[in-house]
């Protein structure tokens, strides 16, 4: 079976910091790894995904993601966040022969304070 | 852009009752799922479908069934309304290696 681990229920930045969101898998064979944002009251929104290729991976608003095959890890970063970049973080896995089905981490929440 | 819609956002209803959370999406994917999100525990699968009239159970789908007719529509049925079935619903339509598409969520409420 296939699982996702978030490790952290909430990560505090402050605005211009570095910020880093960890997420760590378990699957049977060649990961997909994405990363999803929500924002309150709304449903979630791609930000970038791991299929194959250069372990890091950039997506949308200026985050970026490094799969570590060894670790399995797939922690999204983002080099200076935002008071916008406050918001709901799922990581999420599948694998091929999983047929889409994708599992999802509990979620981290990320408060950027001013 | 994919869009997933989601017919309604929020709903109230009364326990024992039949409901029907309805989905469409218009990008002719063949996979669609329902998640039910709650506080500290993520996202879990209720049912998936990887094909009209093709439905595989998820990891909680106790309590609920769905149904595909058409390639574009994934509907989610609640056959008699619980307290405890109070919860985000998130229906959602993906290609492999694109990842999953979500709709705006609907909040339901049991009561």
């Amino acid at each position: 079976a296939q699982s996702v681990a978030q490790p952290e229920d909430q990560v505090n930045v402050a605005e211009g910091n570095p910020l880093t969101v960890k997420c760590t898998y378990s699957v049977s064979g060649n990961p997909y790894l994405f990363w999803y944002v929500q924002y309150p009251n709304r449903g979630l929104q791609f930000l970038l995904k791991y299929i194959t290729g250069d372990n890091l991976v950039k997506g949308s608003y200026g985050f970026e993601a490094e799969f570590n095959k060894s670790q399995t890890s797939f922690h999204l970063k983002k080099p200076s966040a935002l008071v916008s970049d406050s918001a709901l973080y799922f990581c999420a896995v599948t694998v091929k022969a999983a047929g889409n089905k994708l599992t999802f981490g509990g979620g981290t929440r990320v408060l950027v304070k001013p | 852009d994919v869009k997933v819609t989601q017919s309604s956002r929020y709903l109230v209803k009364r326990t024992g009752e039949k409901v029907f959370l309805e989905c469409v999406q218009d990008m002719d994917h063949e996979n669609m799922f329902w998640y039910r999100q709650d506080p500290g525990l993520g996202l879990r699968l209720i049912y998936f479908s990887y094909d009209v009239k093709m439905k595989e159970k998820g990891d909680i789908p106790e309590g609920y069934s769905v149904s595909r007719e058409k390639k574009e529509r994934f509907s989610l049925i609640l056959e008699s309304a619980s307290t405890n079935q109070t919860s985000m619903y998130l229906c959602a339509s993906s290609l492999l290696q694109r990842g999953a598409f979500f709709g705006q969520g609907t909040r339901l409420t049991v009561v």
